[in-house]
């Protein structure tokens, strides 16, 4: 079955406390990016990689971090997350402008 | 800026009556519409699409609409079910196969059996 999977899907942290949120594809797609989705602003792409070891920042890049090493997989780091930062985040990988989106992971930095 | 745009952030329907979404667009580059459903607890999931050289694309009871010169689509759903309670979500690519998905603000529609 072709899935997107994201871990974990809650979390709940501390201002400053470095954390990663896992992403992994079986789809084997070249595109994968992240996503967070706030009240009143939709979707914003964060940050996406067209393959591996190439990324790229999206429009709300600020704070975030990620890595390429493998295809299947696309981490988003945050170093040291800020009240601003809680929201729910999605990763997707695409084929074509066809998006496929994990199941999401909502994150409260307090 | 926002370059894709759903004005009405909630929309309550009748079971059986038809429900319409809307979607505005600014960028005259998008040539790509897609419009995404999703449910709580759960990833957006890819519902239809339309390319710009089409006005009317149609997918059982889900038709979109793109009227270019008004740079608007919609969405149709009829007749609306209790299962189409969800979020739904416009996107916009330019350049088919460029893959970057601007996403509007979504619109939440209930329906109401």
């Amino acid at each position: 079955e072709a899935q997107v999977t994201q871990n974990p899907r809650y979390l709940i942290t501390v201002t400053g406390k470095k954390l990663t949120v896992t992403c992994s594809q079986n789809m084997n797609h070249e595109y994968m990016s992240w996503y967070r989705q706030d009240p009143g602003l939709g979707l914003r792409q964060i940050y996406y990689s067209m393959n591996v070891e190439v990324t790229d920042k999206g429009d709300v890049p600020e704070g975030y971090k990620v890595s390429r090493k493998e295809k299947r997989n696309f981490p988003l780091i945050l170093e040291s997350p800020s009240p601003n930062q809680t929201s729910l985040y999605f990763c997707a990988t695409s084929r074509g402008s066809e998006a496929f989106f994990g199941q999401g992971t909502r994150l409260t930095v307090v | 800026d926002q370059q894709v745009k759903q004005n009405s952030p909630s929309l309550s329907v009748q079971e059986g009556r038809i429900s319409i979404l809307n979607c505005d667009y600014t960028n005259s580059m998008f040539d790509y519409f897609l419009w995404y459903k999703k449910y709580p607890a759960e990833g957006p999931t890819f519902l239809i699409s339309i390319s710009s050289i089409k006005d009317k694309n149609e997918d059982g009871r889900f038709t979109v609409f793109l009227n270019k010169s008004a740079k608007h689509l919609s969405l149709h759903i009829v007749p609306s079910q209790p299962g189409d309670s969800a979020v739904y979500f416009c996107a916009a690519v330019s350049n088919f196969g460029n893959e970057k998905l601007t996403f509007g603000t979504g619109t939440r529609l209930t329906i109401i059996p």
